[in-house]
């Protein structure tokens, strides 16, 4: 299993420019989020989904928009990118679609800078 | 908004010696809390996932306790290494909305 994948692993945009971070994971999970973590916040929810054709909103889900079309795949796409998205975006997995009983698992991060 | 407060938000600790620090969450609609380690340059690991008031985990040196009616849950280590040092997070799950919010972390560094 490779557990939780990302791409790219660093990206570099210009602001108003659109991205999609990509996310996937090969162990059946029906959970999926995105964190960003920034100095002194530590991570932040900013969408999550319960399973295949749901998603819901975190603490932070202002420009950005996520779809979930397979139990695999949990892309998070910035619609105009601002320098205030600059951050490490982490993606993360769990068993059932509710994560209080299950352990997340984490992809290994991508770096995202906007100028 | 719901507010997970972990403390302290940094800790020296001699190689050897034991420690614990906190975390603190609403004590109404508890659902889950998770604790999990983040080595720098790695990504968070799962240490525990604890659901009922009175649970105690343990870890190898490392062991967990949970409150949920008064809101707090301890994390200790006992006979502290240096592959101790690292961020350790809390996690407090919001059972309605599937929530997870998690704390800033208490980031340890164990002196040699």
């Amino acid at each position: 299993n490779a557990g939780v994948t990302q791409t790219p692993k660093f990206q570099v945009l210009k602001t108003g420019q659109s991205m999609t971070l990509q996310c996937a994971q090969d162990m059946n999970h029906e959970y999926m989020s995105w964190y960003r973590q920034d100095p002194g916040m530590g991570l932040r929810l900013i969408h999550y989904s319960v399973g295949a054709g749901i998603t819901d909103q975190g603490e932070v889900p202002n420009g950005y928009n996520v779809s979930r079309s397979t139990t695999e795949d949990f892309p998070l796409r910035l619609l105009s990118a601002a320098p205030s998205q600059t951050s490490v975006y982490f993606c993360a997995s769990s068993y059932s679609r509710t994560p209080s009983y299950n352990e997340q698992f984490f992809g290994p991060g991508t770096r995202l800078t906007v100028l | 908004i719901l507010n997970v407060e972990q403390s302290p938000q940094s800790l020296h600790v001699q190689e050897g010696d034991s420690t614990n620090f906190t975390c603190s969450f609403p004590s109404s609609n508890f659902y889950a809390l998770h604790w999990y380690r983040w080595e720098t340059a790695k990504s968070p690991e799962a240490l525990f996932v604890m659901t009922l008031n009175g649970d105690e985990k343990k870890k190898g040196r490392i062991s967990a306790t949970l409150n949920t009616k008064e809101g707090y849950s301890y994390l200790y280590i006992k006979g502290s290494q240096p592959e101790d040092s690292a961020t350790y997070l809390c996690a407090f799950i919001v059972g309605r909305d599937d929530k997870i919010i998690f704390g800033k972390g208490t980031r340890l560094h164990i002196l040699p």
